[in-house]
């Protein structure tokens, strides 16, 4: 079946500084992915969907200037969480759906985000 | 906008027990609906899929849910649960039709107990 790949799996930074996130689609071409988070004991919040080629579009409440989302390629979306928090903390997780069927949809293994 | 929610945050059976989570969502128009499940260590995974016909919707693992369009629910059940089902089960909706956006609950977390 599809896969859908995340890196780094886990990751720890400094109030302040820059982590980017990435989520490939290893098998099939997506021209749309989606980006998700979880906070502990609560649901899968998206957060933006990502589109190759053009702006992502942000869910109310998110803050674009602060999760910048790049689409460069038809494999590979970047979520980058820029001056982190530790209220950013979180589980950051993406998917991706196959072919034109959008439900399809194929979700990474996530990213655990820590900020300190 | 559309909502989901999942009444049974936690949910412990014995092997054998018979197994039903609800589910109620709320969206003025036609709907497509989801249940996927995370098992422990692993990614989201679709369960099972509701978009049009038959209201009872057989999905993998001897899992089953029914689209009830006057209550807005799509209830997961299975007849007897096994350890290995063991998971977090997240129902979730979106839209019909095109790109929509897919709307989950805030999951069910099922342990069974041998």
């Amino acid at each position: 079946g599809a896969v859908v790949s995340q890196h780094p799996s886990w990751v720890i930074c400094k109030s302040g500084t820059s982590v980017k996130i990435e989520c490939r689609s290893l098998d099939f071409q997506a021209t749309t992915m989606f980006w998700y988070r979880q906070f502990p004991k609560q649901s899968l919040m998206l957060m933006a969907t990502s589109n190759e080629g053009s702006k992502a579009t942000y869910e109310q409440g998110v803050e674009k200037d602060k999760f910048l989302i790049n689409h460069a390629s038809l494999t590979l979306s970047t979520l980058t969480v820029t001056s982190a928090h530790p209220e950013d903390s979180s589980f950051y997780i993406c998917s991706a759906p196959t072919g034109t069927s959008v439900y399809e949809q194929y979700f990474g293994p996530g990213t655990r985000l820590t900020v300190t | 906008a559309q909502s989901v929610s999942q009444h049974n945050h936690h949910v412990i059976l014995s092997e054998a027990a018979s197994l039903e989570l609800g589910c109620n969502y709320s969206y003025g128009g036609t709907v497509n609906l989801f249940w996927y499940v995370q098992y422990p260590g692993q990614h989201l995974q679709l369960l099972l899929k509701y978009f049009s016909g038959d209201p009872l919707v057989k999905g993998i693992k001897g899992f089953e849910a029914e689209f009830i369009k006057s209550k807005f629910s799509f209830n997961l059940r299975k007849p007897s649960v096994q350890w290995s089902d063991t998971a977090e089960y997240f129902c979730a909706v979106k839209a019909s039709g095109g790109y929509q956006k897919v709307t989950f609950g805030i999951g069910t977390k099922l342990q069974v107990i041998p």
